[in-house]
């Protein structure tokens, strides 16, 4: 089973700051094989990226995804309001498609 | 638009068996995609449950952790598809929300709402 470790596991900051998430996977997502979303208290998770670094439809150019291998980043580059929440990552790669702890992104 | 909703009881006495049913407008259930539930403990994260491809290809996929008590599958006839959790107890009360796949792979492109059981007597 493929582990994924987000970090931090609480991130601080303010409206208009650059947010930096980060997905360790404990082996290869090959094929880059990686998901990321957005989850509001009471809310259903929401795609932001596939592929490692797809943005899913209607999802603002804000939101970026990069990396490969076992090391995978969501960047937010202008924080808005609504962007503070809880984020998960998901590898899709190998079965079971595990999700990581998620971070919680908290208004400073 | 590909469209979700989980229905079943939202009461499940402990050592009973957990169901729920997905079912799935907009699109067909025979369509290449996976389809799959996840669930999450109150105040706590995503946990993958497992995923079905269609009533024709492979079996299910199920997390190792899960896979001796729950069982997916296929209605083609009613277009949804089914959780079965058997011998619950109260670690397995959560938000479960069924999900379909996009471009033959198993994220979450599509979500139903959500929901909650609570596993109690």
């Amino acid at each position: 089973e493929i582990v994924l470790t987000q970090s931090p596991g609480t991130l601080s900051l303010s409206p208009g700051e650059r947010a930096t998430l980060s997905c360790t996977a404990s082996e290869s997502v090959s094929g880059r094989l990686l998901a990321w979303y957005q989850q509001k208290p009471g809310q259903t998770p929401r795609l932001l990226i596939y592929g490692a670094s797809s943005r899913a439809t209607g999802i603002p150019d804000r939101f970026s995804g990069s990396g490969s291998g076992t090391d995978f980043t969501l960047t937010i580059s202008r924080l808005e309001p609504e962007d503070f929440a809880v984020y998960y990552c998901q590898q899709y790669f190998r079965s079971p498609n595990s999700f990581g702890q998620g971070t919680k992104l908290e208004i400073k | 638009q590909v469209q979700l909703q989980e229905s079943g009881p939202g009461l499940v006495k402990p050592s009973g068996t957990l169901s729920l049913t997905c079912a799935v407008s907009g699109g067909s259930i025979s369509s290449n995609n996976w389809w799959s539930w996840v669930r999450q403990p109150p105040g706590k994260g995503l946990e993958w449950i497992g995923e079905v491809y269609n009533s024709e290809t492979g079996s299910p996929n199920y997390n190792p952790s899960l896979k001796s008590r729950v069982t997916i599958s296929v209605d083609e006839s009613k277009n949804q598809f089914s959780l079965r959790l058997t011998s619950v107890t109260a670690a397995d009360t959560a938000v479960y929300f069924c999900a379909r796949g996009a471009d033959g792979y198993g994220y979450g492109h599509y979500w139903g709402q959500g929901t909650l059981v609570t596993v109690s007597s």
